[in-house]
């Protein structure tokens, strides 16, 4: 089966450091999303690109994180400097369209102490 | 008012019984909606799209109202391994070209044997 992958799949970190995440998208996906899940605001809407253009990152504090789609098979979140409430897992989502779903990869479970 | 609101649960239902999720939605505009479910610290996983006219895939049948912005999940004979948290997921125009993907907090669901 098709997968996004994602990485770092833990990370523990600093306050103050910077963190960078990956995600593959599926090959052909055109849409990708960029989702933090705390227990407190579940599922939140970082970002969202469609064909590599930034489209909405309304969800992201602009002072500190920033996402971008350097080609077609990656896409990173940058969180600097990182803190402590920016502790969460992260998930990367692609699709093909909006009426077909999207795909999650498993996630970057990020600890900042 | 939330975006997408459910009741988060939990339902704890015994084996073989039919237990129903209800979602709600504040966006009229709202043009495409999923269920999706996620298992304890996994990613979330699409369970299936949501039609207006109703559809079915085995033991799940989904049901969406545009009128009342509303929609359901009915799940028959409920197996252990339908213990998880169930997602509403609603697409839907933002504006100025964007697009979101909204996510309800979830319904956890635990089967009994």
């Amino acid at each position: 089966d098709a997968r996004v992958t994602q990485t770092p799949r833990h990370k523990v970190t600093e306050m103050g450091q910077e963190v960078t995440m990956r995600c593959q998208p599926i090959l052909g996906h055109n849409t990708v999303f960029w989702y933090r899940q705390t227990m407190m605001q579940g599922l939140e809407l970082l970002a969202y690109f469609r064909n590599r253009a930034p489209l909405d990152d309304s969800g992201m504090p602009k002072d500190r994180f920033s996402a971008e789609m350097p080609d077609a098979t990656l896409a990173t979140l940058k969180i600097q400097p990182s803190e402590p409430r920016d502790s969460a897992v992260y998930f990367c989502a692609s699709g093909p369209g909006q009426n077909y779903g999207y795909t999650f990869g498993s996630g970057t479970r990020l600890t900042v102490v | 008012r939330k975006e997408v609101e459910q009741d988060p649960g939990p339902f704890n239902v015994p084996e073989g019984a039919t237990v129903a999720f209800n979602c709600t939605y504040s966006n009229s505009a709202s043009q495409s909606f999923f269920w999706y479910r996620q298992d304890c610290r996994k990613e979330p996983k699409l369970l299936m799209s949501v039609y207006s006219s109703g559809n079915e895939d085995g033991r799940f049948t989904a049901q969406l109202n545009r009128a009342s912005q509303y929609i359901s999940l009915l799940i028959r004979d409920s197996k252990l391994s339908d213990s998880a948290t169930y997602l509403c997921v609603v697409f839907a125009y933002s504006g100025a070209g964007s697009y979101q993907l909204t996510f309800g907090k979830g319904t956890k669901l635990s089967v009994i044997p």
